[in-house]
């Protein structure tokens, strides 16, 4: 089946500083990845959908200059959180869809900003 | 625009008890419906869908049935294990058919 893979896992950064969040489709071309976030204990909240080669459409409410997508090829997406800070900490979900799997999931990354 | 509601948790149960999760969505047309599982400190995983009315999606004992006349998709076990403990999202397409739109997640804890 199709496999996503989200790097890194886990991530502890200190304020103020950029941390990019990848994810790869390994076995199949996303024609569109999204980004979502996690809170403790609640659902997932869409942050954003890219488009290989387009710019991302990003959900009301959420910073754009923040959270930098870049969707450069049909199998790879990141997010930059720029200019971290404690309230950002949180977990981080990307999934990709093609017509053939539908929505398949990365594991997550679990950034922690001190 | 579509939406979907599940039933809130915690859910706790012993283990071999019967599961149910109720799941009731609105939508424009008949959309696909999912149910996601999502294991501690991980992403999500695709349980089991349905992608017309009266389909049955089933999976690792799993069990959902898409009735549009009450517009339900209910997950359901017979006998569940201490490893089904975790947290479970109905999901169907938005309008625009494209982002996934989530219920609020029913977390389930399965004692031995």
């Amino acid at each position: 089946g199709a496999v996503v893979s989200q790097h890194p896992s886990r991530v502890i950064c200190k304020s103020g500083t950029s941390v990019k969040i990848e994810c790869r489709s390994l076995d199949f071309q996303a024609t569109t990845m999204f980004w979502y976030r996690q809170f403790p204990k609640q659902s997932l909240m869409l942050m954003a959908t890219s488009n290989e080669g387009s710019k991302a459409t990003y959900e009301q409410g959420v910073e754009k200059d923040k959270f930098l997508i870049n969707h450069a090829s049909l199998t790879l997406s990141t997010l930059t959180v720029t200019s971290a800070h404690p309230e950002d900490s949180s977990f981080y979900i990307c999934s990709a869809t093609d017509s053939i799997y539908g929505y398949t999931f990365g594991s997550g990354t679990r950034l922690t900003v001190v | 625009g579509n939406s979907v509601t599940q039933m809130e948790g915690p859910v706790t149960l012993s283990e071999e008890a019967f599961l149910t999760i109720n799941c009731t969505y609105t939508a424009t047309g008949y959309p696909s419906l999912f149910w996601y599982v999502q294991y501690p400190g991980e992403g999500l995983q695709l349980l089991l869908k349905a992608t017309k009315a009266d389909d049955k999606g089933s999976n690792k004992g799993f069990e959902a049935t898409y009735r549009k006349e009450t517009t339900s998709f209910h997950l359901e076990k017979g006998s569940v294990q201490v490893s089904d403990s975790a947290v479970y999202f109905c999901a169907l397409p938005g309008a625009a058919g494209n982002k996934l739109t989530f219920g609020g997640g029913t977390r389930v804890l399965v004692k031995p």
